[in-house]
């Protein structure tokens, strides 16, 4: 099945500064890769997706990239704020059928 | 987006019983929803597709006998915790997609499961 890494585990960074987190996953046939951040004991909000037909997307301070050939796509948040601070996760899916997670980011923003 | 309902919230129970947890969509008709477990600091876990009116697609290491998932109608699907121990304390997540309209994954707001 799809295997998803995800890296850094965790992630501090003062205000204002850029993070970026990045993932990597195995199958070649996955062509939907959403990103969700989540704040403690609460459910994964989506907060951007891309799809393999497009490189990278924007969103506001939000940006995803996609490399299909290297099989990796990447997070980045600008002009970070302390209320970014929470959890994020990379999944990687075919069609909407299964989602596979990365391991998550801790993401610290410091005011 | 789809508003997806869990019940219960948070679920205590001794070990050895059997526990049910409800997924709901609220607002439109799911035929696939997913299940996820997730324990404390880490990733969610994909247990299983529940599929409407079929049996649900189990992840390699998942017990299916242990784990039982009925999904019987459209908006609803349950997944029971069966002879509950200890180590089945979780936080379990249900998802919905919207059909293959955009790919979109909405999830509900999680059941918490501790076991004595």
């Amino acid at each position: 099945g799809e295997n998803v890494e995800q890296h850094p585990s965790t992630l501090s960074v003062q205000e204002g500064d850029s993070a970026v987190i990045k993932c990597t996953y195995s199958d070649s046939a996955s062509n939907y890769f959403p990103w969700y951040k989540q704040e403690l004991g609460k459910r994964p909000q989506l907060i951007i997706d891309i799809r393999s037909n497009v490189g990278e997307k924007k969103d506001q301070r939000i940006a995803v990239t996609l490399n299909k050939t290297a099989k990796h796509f990447s997070l980045h948040i600008t002009e970070t704020q302390p209320e970014d601070s929470a959890v994020y996760f990379c999944a990687a899916s075919i069609s909407g059928n299964q989602f596979y997670f990365g391991t998550g980011t801790s993401l610290t923003v410091i005011p | 987006g789809a508003v997806v309902s869990q019940h219960p919230s948070w679920v205590i129970c001794k070990s050895g019983t059997s526990v049910k947890i409800e997924c709901r969509s609220l607002d439109f008709q799911a035929t696939t929803m997913f299940w996820y477990r997730q324990f404390p600091k880490q990733s969610l876990m994909l247990m299983a597709t529940s599929n409407e009116g079929s049996k649900a697609t189990y992840e390699q290491g998942v017990e299916k006998d242990k784990f039982l998932i009925n999904h019987a109608s459209l908006t609803l699907s349950t997944l029971t915790v069966t002879s509950a121990h200890p180590e089945d304390s979780s936080f379990y997540i249900c998802s919905v997609t919207d059909g293959g309209v955009t790919d979109t994954q909405y999830f509900g707001p999680g059941t918490r499961l501790t076991v004595l």
